[in-house]
């Protein structure tokens, strides 16, 4: 059974980046979309972008995001990273990794059917 | 970016009932293949329910169902549970930036 753990700072000060990372265990980290979203009340669920290990290595972001944010694979340590930098009190969020890809019945579908429990972090000095 | 407006807001409704909630997008996904329905109890990270607009996911009852196309999907839950009372998202990934519904509140009434 894949599980998900997100682990890093829950307080990070405005204008500094924030770094969480997705331990992935259980499974393989190959043939997916890693992909992080974050939830706060005001702005509901936000997918921030992803990383594809499948077919050709790439990355994809949220246009709104892009110009602050990094995702990274590690395979040796099965792990994502994201990265988000000049913070403000608007990137206060739950954040969620989850694995983005469903096989079934021969083909692959997007659909996130793995997640981890969710870290939450607060941008505050 | 393709808005996905999930109506209603809320539904209340009594165990055994069946609740049919809504998710219209503002342009038409792709490919039903890439639309999403997801369930969210309070403290949880959302759980995936459907993927490809009408597959269930692995270990979901039968009492879900999805289906639609264009720009026009529903979730329907034939007779309610009371492990169903939370919040259903539907998500599409046809178009970047994958984009959520803002959510529909399942209450018991």
């Amino acid at each position: 059974q894949v599980q998900l753990q997100e682990s890093g700072p829950g307080l990070v000060k405005p204008s500094e980046t924030l770094s969480l990372t997705c331990t992935v265990s259980g499974g393989s980290i190959s043939d997916y979309y890693w992909t992080w979203i974050r939830q706060s009340p005001g702005k509901g669920l936000e997918w921030i972008g992803y990383f594809s290990s499948r077919g050709n290595i790439n990355t994809k972001y949220n246009p709104s995001l892009e110009s602050r944010v990094t995702i990274s694979l590690d395979t040796s340590q099965n792990q994502i990273s994201l990265n988000l930098t000049s913070v403000t009190a608007a990137d206060t969020a739950h954040y969620y990794c989850a694995r983005d890809g469903v096989a079934a019945g021969g083909a692959f579908y997007y659909g996130m059917d793995v997640w981890g429990r969710g870290t939450l972090v607060t941008v505050s000095s | 970016e393709i808005v996905l407006t999930q109506s209603p807001g809320t539904l209340s409704l009594s165990p055994g009932e069946r609740a049919t909630l809504s998710c219209r997008a503002s342009q038409s996904v792709s490919n039903s293949n890439y639309l999403a329905w997801y369930q969210q109890k309070p403290g949880q990270a959302p759980r995936l329910l459907i993927f490809a607009a009408s597959k269930r996911a692995t270990g979901v009852p039968d009492r879900f169902s999805g289906s639609g196309s264009g720009t026009d999907f529903s979730l329907t839950i034939s007779g309610l549970e009371p492990e169903d009372f939370a919040v259903y998202y539907c998500q599409q990934s046809g178009t970047s930036p994958w984009t959520f519904g803002r959510g529909t509140k399942v209450e018991s009434k």
